[in-house]
C-alpha cells in the first residue's frame, strides 16, 4: 500500500525558515518523480514544485522560486522542502504527492506563518 | 502561470449526469494531453479520478470520465451519488514544465 506522511510543519514568524519532510512507502520511491502542493485554508490546490526521480529535473512555481528548494533522499525513501523567507501568504497545507499526475497524495502537514 | 478556470459551482440530482468544465490555454490544456482530475472532501486529501485526460486509475467509479477539445477539458460524472459531493479540481502540465490548477469546482448533490 502506498503511504506518503509529512512532517515538519508548524508556526513560524514571517521571514523564517522550515523544512518539511515526506516519508514514502510501498513503492519503489527511486523510480518516481514526486511534487508538493498546498492549500490555503479555505482555498484551492497550488502546485509549488516537483523534482524528477534522479533530481535532475527540479521546477518551482514563480510564487516559490528562490526561497523554496526540493530534495529527495532515495536512499531514506524521503522527499524535502525546505522554505525559506516565509511569508503570510505561504500558509498553507503542504502534501507531498507521487509522480507526474499525483497519483497518491500524503494528508498533508500545517504551515502557519504569523507573528 | 494562470491557473485553469473551472465554474465555482455546479449541481444535479440523483441519478443525474454532470459535467465540469476545465479552460486553459495553447500552452497547457491545449498542448499536452496530461490533464487530470482530483476528486476532495472537506478535511481530505485530495484524490485522483482521472489522468491523462481520459484514463481511470483502477478502483475509481466508471461513471467518473475525462475529455479534451481544444483548451478545454472536461470531467463528466455520470449516475450523480450523494458521496460524489465534494470539491473538485483539474490540472495539466504545461509549456514550461510546471504544472498548474484550476481553480476548482464545488458540487452539490441536490
Amino acid at each position: 500500500e502506498v503511504q506518503l506522511v509529512e512532517s515538519g510543519g508548524g508556526l513560524v514568524k514571517p521571514g523564517g525558515s522550515l523544512r518539511l519532510s515526506c516519508a514514502a512507502s510501498g513503492f519503489t520511491f527511486s523510480s518516481y518523480s514526486m511534487n508538493w502542493v498546498r492549500q490555503a485554508p479555505g482555498k484551492g490546490l497550488e502546485w509549488v514544485s516537483s523534482i524528477s526521480s534522479s533530481s535532475s529535473y527540479i521546477y518551482y512555481a514563480d510564487s516559490v522560486k528562490g526561497r523554496f528548494t526540493i530534495s529527495r533522499d532515495n536512499a531514506k525513501n524521503s522527499l524535502y522542502l525546505q522554505m525559506n523567507s516565509l511569508r503570510a501568504e505561504d500558509t498553507a497545507v503542504y502534501y507531498c504527492a507521487k509522480n507526474d499526475y499525483f497519483d497518491y497524495w500524503g494528508q498533508g502537514t500545517l504551515v502557519t506563518v504569523s507573528s | 502561470q494562470s491557473a485553469l478556470t473551472q465554474p465555482a459551482s455546479v449541481s444535479g440530482s440523483p441519478g443525474q449526469s454532470i459535467t465540469i468544465s476545465c479552460t486553459g490555454t495553447s500552452s497547457d490544456v491545449g498542448g499536452y494531453n496530461y490533464v487530470s482530475w482530483y476528486q476532495q472532501h472537506p478535511g481530505k486529501a485530495p484524490k485522483l479520478m482521472i489522468y491523462d485526460v481520459s484514463n481511470r486509475p483502477s478502483g475509481v467509479s466508471n461513471r467518473f470520465s475525462g475529455s479534451k477539445s481544444g483548451n478545454t477539458a472536461s470531467l463528466t460524472i455520470s449516475g450523480l451519488q450523494a458521496e460524489d459531493e465534494a470539491d473538485y479540481y483539474c490540472s495539466s502540465y504545461t509549456s514550461s514544465s510546471t504544472q498548474v490548477f484550476g481553480t476548482g469546482t464545488k458540487v452539490t448533490v441536490l
